[in-house]
């Protein structure tokens, strides 16, 4: 089984519905983030989480919610979906390593998201 | 905040021969830089990666060198095989208490046989 499991991998959807985007991991790792990819743009932060308790917004928030049902769960909604929100979908944890500085992140294999 | 910028997007070089990406960043408090590999279908895996205090560092055919001064890093990847054809990724953080890890728009490299 992959280590960082994302759910539904393709979803099509039309403007104005509401949609969630699953992640859950068994990495053990406390750190969890979504990502959004689109051609040209790169990797763009959403939402980030440091623990169950802790979430915080990355650089491209709006439109776009998170929960942290448990350290192995976090999911991404779109309250209300727009055509611009047609993306890839990352999922990623981290455990980082404080001696060395470096923290890498293990990525789900991307949800595919169309929005009409 | 951060901001790095990648090049080119889009390479294309013989196999066998050498290719290289280049990045640049805003932050000059930056000090982790990953590179990431993303295969078809798949999502980015970590290559290699290097921190703020060398200059170089090698895997096989795989080398990341650093600039401090001039903030900018790149991967170089030598005698190139077909399955290195993918998109790859740059990034910079300040470190493992960053809260985030900023990445470059992505070169996409294809291998001619």
């Amino acid at each position: 089984d992959a280590d960082v499991t994302q759910t539904p991998r393709n979803r099509i959807t039309k403007t104005g519905k509401r949609i969630m985007l699953e992640c859950s991991q068994t990495k053990g790792h406390d750190r969890m983030y979504w990502y959004r990819q689109d051609p040209g743009l790169g990797l763009r932060l959403i939402y980030y989480s440091f623990d169950v308790k802790d979430i915080n917004k990355g650089e491209i928030s709006d439109g776009y919610s998170v929960s942290r049902q448990a350290q192995a769960k976090f999911s991404l909604s779109l309250e209300s979906a727009i055509p611009n929100q047609t993306a890839l979908y990352f999922c990623a944890t981290s455990d980082p390593h404080m001696d060395s500085g470096a923290n890498v992140l293990t990525f789900g294999a991307g949800s595919r998201l169309t929005v009409l | 905040g951060e901001n790095v910028e990648q090049h080119p997007s889009t390479l294309s070089v013989q196999e066998g021969d050498s290719a290289v990406i280049k990045c640049t960043y805003s932050d000059s408090a930056s000090n982790y830089f990953p590179w990431y590999k993303q295969e078809l279908g798949k999502g980015p895996q970590l290559i290699i990666d290097i921190r703020s205090n060398v200059g170089e560092k090698k895997d096989q055919r795989i080398a990341v060198t650093l600039n401090k001064t001039a903030k900018h890093f790149s991967l170089h990847i030598t005698e190139t095989q077909p399955e290195d054809s993918a998109v790859y990724f740059c990034a910079a953080s300040m470190g493992s208490s960053a809260s985030k890890i900023i990445f470059g728009s992505g070169t996409r490299l294809s291998i001619r046989p």
